[in-house]
Formats: structure tokens, C-alpha cells, sequence
């Protein structure tokens, strides 16, 4: 089974810290991506990650970045939370190629930032 | 711009009867399309998909429809059962204009099922 992993199910940070949400998987997915969950919003792609080293812009980028030092791995990073990051943060990761898109997603983080 | 949309926050069905949850989409080049299921405090998981090239797939008690012309899809469920109750996430991919998909979706809002015995 493929297990995409999230390093915490909870966190809480104050305004302005830096906050680094890390994520793990294990089948040798090719790309990999953050989406946040909020109520009536659904699931919005925050950024996503190809290859090693490579990023993409999602929908919601401002106030995040990223970094993919090691195919398995893919950190989201919040230079300087603010209240309105409080959410649900979801890893997934894919394989490359149009005949699977299926997304293998983690548990998920939820983010408070006071 | 929401390019994914789930019209109904919610939805309650007796158990044994069929649950229907409806997905507008706005977006042309998207030509895949998937339902996911999200227990509270899980990840969202793959539930059945549909490529353009149809308009029905089926897996057991699911059947997602698609119909391109009213960019329309819906997820049925025959029969509900309590275990059903979830959150469902209607997503689609596409290419872009270089016509690379990078696998990445784009989800509605989700739609909150409730099956009651």
C-alpha cells in the first residue's frame, strides 16, 4: 500500500513564526503536492513538485514555499504565519503519466496559528 | 474562480436508497475526472474515475456519469449505507496549454453525505 506520511496531525504556532510542515512517501511517486482544506472551499493546491528540486505555483501560493531535496520528500514552509493560514494541510503525491492521476493523499495537519 | 463545483454543502439519505451528488465544471481542457471520500481527521481517498472518452463507469455500488456537453458529472451510490456517511470531493485534470498535466487536481467543495440506518 502506498503510505504518504505527515510528520504532525497538530500543530500550534504563534503569528509570525516560521512554520515547516514535512511529508514523506514511499512508492517512488514522481510528483508531489500541498493542497489546504477550509470549509466551503474544498481542497486548494497550494504548491506542487514534478521532479527533485522542481516546483510549481498552485492556486494559493502567497505566504508559502517549498523545497524538494530528496524524491521522497516534500516540506511546505510558512515564512511568517498569519491567522488566516489556520487550516487543514493535506500532502499527496502521483505517479507521473495521464493513465493514473489518482492522488495518494496523508492523514492531513491541522494548523492553528494565534 | 471556482472551475470545480459542488452546488449541495450537504445531503441525507436513508439507508437503502440511492444518493446522488451532483459536479458543475467550467473548464474545457479537463478531461479526467474523480470522486474522493474524507472521513473526519483522514486524508481524502480515491474513490472511482472517469475519463472523457466515456460517459459511465461503474464499481459496484458506484457509478459516476459524465456528460461533456453540460459539463456535468455525478457520483450515485446504490445502495447508501450508514458507513457512506463522509465528505465527497469531486476533482478533474487537465493539460495545459504546453499540454503537460503534472497530475495535479482541482477539487470542489465538497459535498457532506449523511446515510441514517
Amino acid at each position: 500500500d502506498v503510505k504518504v506520511t505527515q510528520s504532525s496531525r497538530y500543530l500550534v504556532k504563534r503569528t509570525g513564526e516560521k512554520v515547516f510542515l514535512e511529508c514523506v512517501q514511499d512508492m517512488d511517486h514522481e510528483n508531489m503536492f500541498w493542497y489546504r482544506q477550509d470549509p466551503g472551499l474544498g481542497l486548494r493546491l497550494i504548491y506542487f513538485s514534478y521532479d527533485v528540486k522542481m516546483k510549481e505555483k498552485g492556486d494559493i501560493p502567497e505566504g508559502y514555499s517549498v523545497s524538494r531535496e530528496k524524491k521522497e520528500r516534500f516540506s511546505l514552509i510558512l515564512e511568517s504565519a498569519s491567522t488566516n493560514q489556520t487550516s487543514m494541510y493535506l500532502c499527496a503525491s502521483s505517479f507521473v503519466g495521464r493513465t493514473n492521476e489518482k492522488l495518494f493523499f496523508g492523514s492531513g495537519t491541522q494548523l492553528s496559528v494565534l | 474562480d471556482q472551475q470545480v463545483k459542488q452546488n449541495s454543502p450537504s445531503l441525507s439519505v436513508q439507508e437503502g436508497r440511492i444518493s446522488i451528488l451532483n459536479c458543475d465544471y467550467t473548464n474545457s481542457m479537463f478531461d479526467y475526472f474523480l470522486w474522493y471520500k474524507k472521513y473526519p481527521a483522514e486524508g481524502p481517498t480515491f474513490l472511482i474515475s472517469i475519463s472523457s472518452i466515456k460517459d459511465k463507469n461503474e464499481d459496484g455500488r458506484f457509478t459516476v456519469f459524465l456528460n461533456k456537453s453540460a459539463k456535468h458529472l455525478s457520483l450515485h451510490i446504490v445502495p447508501s449505507q450508514p458507513g457512506d456517511s463522509a465528505v465527497y470531493f469531486c476533482a478533474a485534470s487537465g493539460v495545459n496549454a504546453g499540454g503537460t498535466s503534472y497530475g495535479k487536481l482541482t477539487f470542489g467543495q465538497g459535498t457532506i453525505l449523511t446515510v441514517h440506518p
